[in-house]
């Protein structure tokens, strides 16, 4: 069965560079949600689309944005790159047509800020 | 708004034994779900088992299976015959089933679990 596909897997930049990270939902999933994962932390949600529009919005800084695109890919943008965005970013994807709207995970992006 | 908190850092269970992961969570809500997540060395998600709050019956999956007790708030993990390979981290979640029900997770500070063989 097909799963999220995040790219890339791992990325290294430098202090106040920018980063774009994508996600490709299961087809036929309407909404994804990015989520932030500190070392040693829990996920932290950072924002949802669901039909291409803003959802949700969580603990995002204003130094992010993202968009989820006509073909239901999302891209999150990550500008003025700190050494605290360190982490594991995760998407996950999900349909209102399954039990319990259940969110499946991609396998994650790794950034690691230098 | 909703917290979840997982008052074990830390447990260990012996291989084959059962061990019980604790979770509580606040809400106002009277309508939600909340699930267990295992994250391997991987860092992979991976759903556990998850319970709707309007089902009295608690959920098993195999040998997970769960205590959801509405009124206190609690939603424990049961691990029974565990194996080598349950050694994670353990998440605790929360999520709200308002509107269309495409909210977010809530997440509890986790439970790293040690299997001893």
């Amino acid at each position: 069965a097909a799963g999220v596909i995040q790219s890339p897997r791992h990325l290294i930049k430098e202090k106040r560079e920018t980063a774009t990270l994508k996600c490709y939902p299961i087809p036929r999933h309407d909404t994804v949600y990015w989520y932030q994962q500190g070392p040693g932390q829990d996920p932290q949600f950072l924002i949802s689309f669901y039909e291409k529009m803003q959802s949700d919005k969580g603990s995002i800084p204003d130094r992010f944005s993202a968009q989820q695109f006509s073909d239901y890919h999302s891209e999150l943008n990550m500008s003025s790159l700190e050494l605290g965005d360190s982490a594991l970013y995760f998407c996950a994807s999900s349909a209102q047509s399954l039990d319990y709207n259940e969110q499946f995970f991609g396998p994650g992006t790794r950034l690691t800020v230098l | 708004a909703q917290t979840v908190t997982q008052s074990q850092p830390e447990m260990s269970v012996q291989e084959a034994e059962t061990v019980t992961l604790s979770c509580t969570y606040d809400t106002s809500e009277s309508d939600y779900y909340l699930f267990w997540y295992k994250q391997p060395p991987s860092r992979q998600m991976i759903l556990v088992i998850r319970q709707e709050a309007y089902k009295q019956q608690n959920a098993t999956e195999n040998r997970f299976s769960v205590n959801f007790q509405k009124a206190a708030k609690s939603f424990s993990l049961k691990i029974s015959d565990s194996q080598l390979g349950d050694a994670a981290m353990y998440f605790c979640a929360y999520r709200s089933a308002r509107g269309s029900g495409n909210t977010p997770l809530v997440f509890g500070k986790g439970t790293r679990l040690s299997v001893i063989a």
